[in-house]
């Protein structure tokens, strides 16, 4: 079972920021948060990862509050191309910190 | 293009049928990974290769379903006597040892079996 909980859908206006939340309470000290996305009929694609620091890169920032109990990826200006299904990932250490997949949230970003 | 190539990426075939699938990885990337999905469902752990090691197996892996990485390139999944429930995507993907220890898989494009 997924480590996480978020929400099943959200809708975002293009050009606006996408604020996706993600709730994992039971997440360990040293235990990633991965995000990943899903466009339809593609392979899942890496978004970014973070440990206990805020992260940014080209696609996204990704803000991890200081219990690390929830973080929110951030896509600042929304496109429509980045509708799709994110997942927000921790792995779990019982099971070889394989990466195991929710049902993510599906972001429409609609014009 | 250097990314997972899958091949084929749609596969009809008959119930009792054998079908392979095919995974190529990114050429550097040591692990290799097998995920099934199922449509409105995310991707579900199946196997997976350190080097030509097949290390991991889920219990989804049923005994009709084998996979090999001969020497540690790229990596073959067949089903056998396939059946109805097996339809699905199945999705390869593959990583590099990081440093960091971060889990950054790259995923192809899938290969999307029908079973009739």
């Amino acid at each position: 079972d997924a480590k996480t909980t978020q929400p099943p859908s959200m809708d975002c206006a293009e050009g606006r920021a996408a604020n996706l939340p993600c709730n994992h309470s039971t997440i360990s000290g040293n235990e990633y948060v991965y995000w990943y996305r899903q466009i339809h009929s593609q392979g899942p694609q890496y978004i970014i990862h973070g440990l206990k620091n805020n992260e940014t890169n080209e696609m996204a920032s990704l803000i991890i509050t200081e219990d690390r109990k929830s973080s929110t990826l951030i896509l600042p200006h929304a496109t429509l191309r980045d509708t799709a299904v994110y997942y927000c990932i921790v792995p779990q250490r019982e099971y070889g910190n394989k990466l195991v997949f929710g049902a993510g949230t599906i972001l429409r970003v609609k014009s | 293009d250097t990314g997972v190539s899958q091949n084929p990426r749609h596969k009809i075939t008959k119930r009792g049928q054998n079908v392979t699938f095919r995974c190529d990885p990114i050429s550097e990337h040591n692990r290799l990974y097998w995920y099934r999905q199922t449509l409105g469902q995310g991707p579900e752990f199946l196997t997976y290769f350190q080097n030509e090691a097949q290390l991991e197996k889920s219990r989804l892996l049923s005994d009709r379903f084998s996979a090999e990485r001969p020497k540690g390139s790229f990596s073959t999944l067949e089903i056998q006597r396939t059946e109805q429930g097996d339809s699905a995507m199945y999705l390869c993907a593959s990583r590099v040892y990081r440093e960091d220890g971060a889990n950054v898989l790259t995923f192809g494009a899938g290969s999307r079996l029908t079973v009739l």
